[in-house]
C-alpha cells in the first residue's frame, strides 16, 4: 500500500516561493503519473497540475506561469514549487498518485493527507 | 478552464436516494469517460468512489454508483445513510493534459 506524506513550510510570505514535497512510501515513483491538488480553507479542491515519473509534466493554465514540479526517483520524492504566491495561495496541498491502465489514466487512488500552507506577511 | 458545475448542497432522509449532478461541456466531460467521483470527510483527503464515469474501486460501496449523458455526469447514492454525509467532487479531463474538478457538494443526511 503506497503511502504519500507532503511536508514544507506553514507559513509563507507574499511575493515568495513555495516549496513543498511529498514523500512516497510503499512504493516506487516509477511508472506511475503524480499529481498536486490544493484545497483553500472553506472551499473546493482545485487541480494544480501532475507530472510523469519521466519528468513530463501538465499544468492548470491558470498557474502555469508560476508552477514547477520535479520528480526524483532517488529519492522517492516530489517536488512542487509555486512562485511570487498570494494570500489566494493559502490552502491545504495534497499529492495523489494517478491509478492509470492502458493508455488512459483513470483516478487518484492514493493521497497524502495534505498540509496546510498561509500566505502571511 | 472552467470548474465543472456542482449543486452546492443536496440532502436526503435515511435510505432514500439522492443524485448529485456534475456538468461540464462538450470539451470535457461530453468527450472523455474519465469521470470520477471523490468522498471528503472534514479534515481528510478525498477518497475515490466512482471512477470512468460508472466504475467502483475495491472496497467501495454499491450504493454509489455513477452515470453518464451527455455533458453531464451523475452521482446517485442509494440507501442514504448518516456516513454519507460528506463533501463529494467530480473530476473530469479535460484534454491536452488538462483536468479538472467540480465545485462540490455538500450532502446532509436529514
Amino acid at each position: 500500500q503506497v503511502q504519500l506524506q507532503e511536508s514544507g513550510p506553514g507559513l509563507v510570505k507574499p511575493s515568495e516561493t513555495l516549496s513543498l514535497t511529498c514523500s512516497v512510501s510503499g512504493g516506487s515513483i516509477s511508472p506511475n503519473y503524480w499529481s498536486w491538488i490544493r484545497q483553500p480553507p472553506g472551499k473546493g479542491l482545485e487541480w494544480i497540475g501532475y507530472i510523469y515519473y519521466s519528468g513530463t509534466t501538465s499544468y492548470n493554465p491558470s498557474l502555469k506561469s508560476r508552477i514547477t514540479m520535479s520528480v526524483d526517483s532517488s529519492t522517492n520524492q516530489l517536488s512542487l514549487k509555486l512562485t511570487s504566491v498570494t494570500a489566494a495561495d493559502s490552502a491545504i496541498y495534497f499529492c495523489a498518485r494517478y491509478h492509470c491502465s492502458g493508455n488512459a489514466c483513470q483516478y487518484f487512488d492514493s493521497w497524502g493527507q495534505g498540509t496546510r500552507v498561509t500566505v502571511s506577511s | 478552464q472552467s470548474a465543472l458545475t456542482q449543486p452546492a448542497s443536496v440532502s436526503g432522509s435515511p435510505g432514500q436516494s439522492i443524485t448529485i449532478s456534475c456538468t461540464g461541456t462538450s470539451s470535457d466531460v461530453g468527450s472523455y469517460d474519465l469521470v470520477s467521483w471523490y468522498q471528503q470527510n472534514p479534515g481528510k483527503a478525498p477518497r475515490p468512489i466512482i471512477y470512468e464515469a460508472t466504475k467502483r474501486p475495491s472496497g467501495v460501496s454499491d450504493r454509489f454508483s455513477g452515470s453518464k449523458s451527455g455533458n453531464t455526469a451523475s452521482l446517485t447514492i442509494s440507501g442514504l445513510q448518516a456516513e454519507d454525509e460528506a463533501d463529494y467532487y467530480c473530476f473530469s479531463y479535460a484534454g491536452s493534459g488538462i483536468w479538472v474538478f467540480g465545485g462540490g457538494t455538500m450532502v446532509a443526511v436529514l
